[in-house]
């Protein structure tokens, strides 16, 4: 049973430019979170969709947005790419009814994203 | 705000020595605590919860009790392994409604050497 996937794994992009990280979660899993780490720091919670729509959103500016779609499936876009917006980049899936943080999330693996 | 507070590493123990990661937490309200554990190069995976004061979340031999006196929730276990060695996170969420993110501490690495 494959579990949340994130792709790419690794990417560098330039000051400026615009990015867009993907997430599958986990079979049976519905509703999906992005978390930004920072090197030597914990994740930062960025925002959870749920039915396609954004449900809570944390202290992140507009240039992060995200979507999901019909398959559950999500994306995490930056656009004006900063040098401070290098990180590990976490997606987390769950599922309806168990949607709290209280159960416990799903984690992917993350992408690494380099800001020259 | 809420917040974590976990001890700096990184922390290195020798094989089968005994393992204390602490933590503590700043919270309005009376929060549900977790520990992740982060192997190199993968996501986070969680190690064990507790949901209320007094509780014991426990997994592969890991320990940790919700004390609600000292606000805190540290990590125990009596033998450590070389497998061991990651990153322990420490977070918390709060459990009322319509709320769904962690607030995660900043990580201890620990390093278990043979």
């Amino acid at each position: 049973d494959a579990g949340v996937t994130q792709s790419p794994t690794h990417l560098i992009k330039t000051r400026g430019q615009q990015v867009t990280l993907r997430c599958s979660p986990k079979s049976g899993h519905d509703t999906v979170s992005w978390y930004q780490q920072a090197l030597g720091q914990g994740p930062q919670f960025i925002f959870q969709y749920y039915e396609e729509e954004e449900r809570q959103r944390g202290n992140f500016p507009d240039r992060f947005s995200g979507h999901q779609f019909p398959n559950y499936s999500s994306e995490l876009n930056v656009n004006a790419l900063l040098l401070g917006d290098s990180a590990l980049y976490l997606c987390a899936s769950s599922k309806t009814g168990q949607s709290s943080a209280n159960y416990g999330y799903t984690f992917g693996s993350g992408t690494r994203l380099t800001v020259v | 705000g809420d917040s974590v507070t976990q001890m700096e590493g990184p922390v290195t123990l020798s094989e089968e020595a005994f393992l204390t990661i602490n933590c503590t937490y700043t919270a309005t309200g009376y929060p549900s605590l977790f520990w992740y554990v982060q192997y190199p190069g993968e996501g986070l995976q969680l190690l064990l919860k507790a949901t209320k004061a007094d509780d014991k979340g426990s997994n592969k031999g890991f320990e940790a009790t919700y004390r609600k006196e000292t606000t805190s929730f540290h990590l125990e276990k009596g033998s450590v392994q070389v497998s061991d060695s990651a990153v322990y996170f420490c977070a918390l969420s709060d459990p009322g409604p319509g709320t769904y993110k962690y607030i995660f501490g900043t990580g201890t690495r620990l390093k278990v050497l043979a």
